[in-house]
């Protein structure tokens, strides 16, 4: 069926570190795939989002990998900061829907001063 | 532009009671998607509606309805509320015509009792 999961459910690194966060999606129908951050009490927030005719896309200071061959999906987030502590959400929206997101459990980053 | 807001933030309610929850799109959007998210998962997509019809639907028992008004702004409902009900009910909006992504709300925290 349709899924999509995280390999990590929370990772914890310090302040000024560089954070990984890893995704696994299961539709090899899916074109686009949208990272979200979602703090305590609030709503998704867009971060960043990729097509399937690419394999990486930057933005300020976080950066998304696309590997359809394994069917993975990395964010990477340069000089972590306290601020970036969230919960990140990898989301999938299918060819054959309309703006439907499949979204993942969800990955906790905790950032350590 | 305030974005996608909703009504109430918090909300509690008895046990085989009825509950509408409200959502207004972001400006120049014509999508509206309502989302449950339980604590520690991820969003699970209950309906999308367009032009003032659902589009799509989730895997979700048809206690949960929705509607959409010529302004684009949309309404849940649940009927014969169960304590499983209790979550954060999200609503996105998009724009069909975009395939770009969706923005949320800051949620609706119902609490059934």
């Amino acid at each position: 069926g349709e899924s999509v999961g995280l390999h990590l459910p929370t990772l914890s690194v310090q302040e000024g570190d560089n954070s990984i966060i890893n995704c696994a999606y299961s539709n090899s129908a899916s074109d686009y795939f949208i990272w979200y951050k979602q703090e305590s009490g609030k709503g998704p927030q867009f971060i960043i989002d990729i097509r399937s005719n690419m394999d990486k896309r930057q933005g300020q200071r976080v950066t998304v990998l696309l590997n359809k061959t394994v069917k993975h999906l990395s964010l990477q987030i340069a000089a972590t900061q306290p601020g970036d502590s969230a919960v990140y959400l990898c989301a999938e929206m299918l060819k054959t829907s309309y703006d439907k997101v499949i979204f993942g459990p969800g990955t906790s980053l905790s950032v350590i001063p | 532009d305030a974005g996608v807001t909703q009504s109430p933030t918090h909300l509690i309610k008895t046990r085989g009671q009825q509950v509408t929850l409200r959502c207004s799109p972001k400006s120049g959007h014509d999508t509206v998607s309502w989302y449950q998210q339980a604590l520690g998962q991820g969003p699970q997509f209950i309906f999308q509606y367009y032009e003032e019809e659902e589009r799509q639907r989730g895997n979700f028992p048809d206690r949960f309805s929705g509607h959409q008004f010529p302004n684009y702004s949309s309404e849940l409902n649940v009927n014969a509320l169960l304590l499983g009900d209790s979550a954060l009910y999200l609503c996105a909006s998009s724009w069909t015509g975009g395939r770009t992504e969706a923005f949320f709300g800051q949620g609706t925290r119902l609490t059934v009792v």
